[in-house]
């Protein structure tokens, strides 16, 4: 079974600081990967893909990737308080065109 | 342009009863996947439909069916509800060709007593 590792959390940081979420992946032939954000009560929102090995960064986020240690991160700068929600990291099965989630790392920015 | 819309948003179940969630994909979509999330994990994934036919399937019982419609639009119905049915179900919409940039519709809220 293909399986997405995260770290439940929560996660704690000041506001202003930056955020570090990690995830590790087990299929090493997965090529697509991202990251949603979940805010209570709603459904996930994509903030960021990724499908090279380095980084990618997009305003305040960066995605890095890493295909031969199979793992992925979010670094979040300058954290605000409505940053805070789960972040669920998730990776393209091609064989069953469907994304795998890990179960999220719930981020809280403490003001 | 809409989103991903689905309907009901809550609803509430008794066990053994059956229910039917509604998807209309975003505009220009043709695919369509739902997901099932309960409390505290991530999405896990039921089916996809494209072309009015059944593509992919997760680890789901055949309690779990759907169907898609010509416009793409997607219902999900699930039979002989259990309490562990319990959960958030997702829509999410894309293109065929897509390859994991999922647009995810708010969702139906089920509770099944």
């Amino acid at each position: 079974q293909k399986e997405v590792e995260q770290n439940s959390g929560p996660l704690s940081v000041p506001e202003g600081a930056i955020a570090s979420l990690n995830c590790t992946y087990s299929d090493r032939v997965s090529q697509s990967f991202f990251w949603y954000r979940q805010y209570s009560g709603k459904s996930p929102e994509l903030i960021m893909s990724i499908y090279s090995n380095g980084d990618k960064e997009d305003g305040r986020f960066t995605a890095q990737l890493n295909k031969a240690s199979q793992y992925v991160s979010l670094l979040i700068r300058d954290s605000q308080p409505s940053d805070s929600a789960t972040y669920l990291c998730a990776v393209w099965d091609t064989g069953r065109r469907a994304l795998t989630f890990g179960s999220g790392t719930r981020l809280q920015v403490q003001p | 342009d809409a989103g991903v819309t689905q309907s009901p948003t809550h609803l509430i179940k008794t066990r053994g009863q059956q229910v039917t969630l509604r998807c209309s994909p975003k505009s220009g979509h043709d695919t369509v996947s739902w997901y099932q999330q309960a409390l505290g994990q991530g999405p896990q994934f039921i089916f996809q439909y494209y072309e009015e036919e059944e593509r992919q399937r997760g680890n789901f019982p055949d309690r779990f069916s759907g169907h898609q419609f010509p416009n793409y639009s997607s219902e999900l119905n699930v039979n002989a509800l259990l309490l562990g049915d319990s959960a958030l179900y997702l829509c999410a919409s894309t293109y065929t060709s897509g390859y994991g940039e999922l647009f995810f519709g708010e969702g139906s809220r089920l509770t099944v007593l």
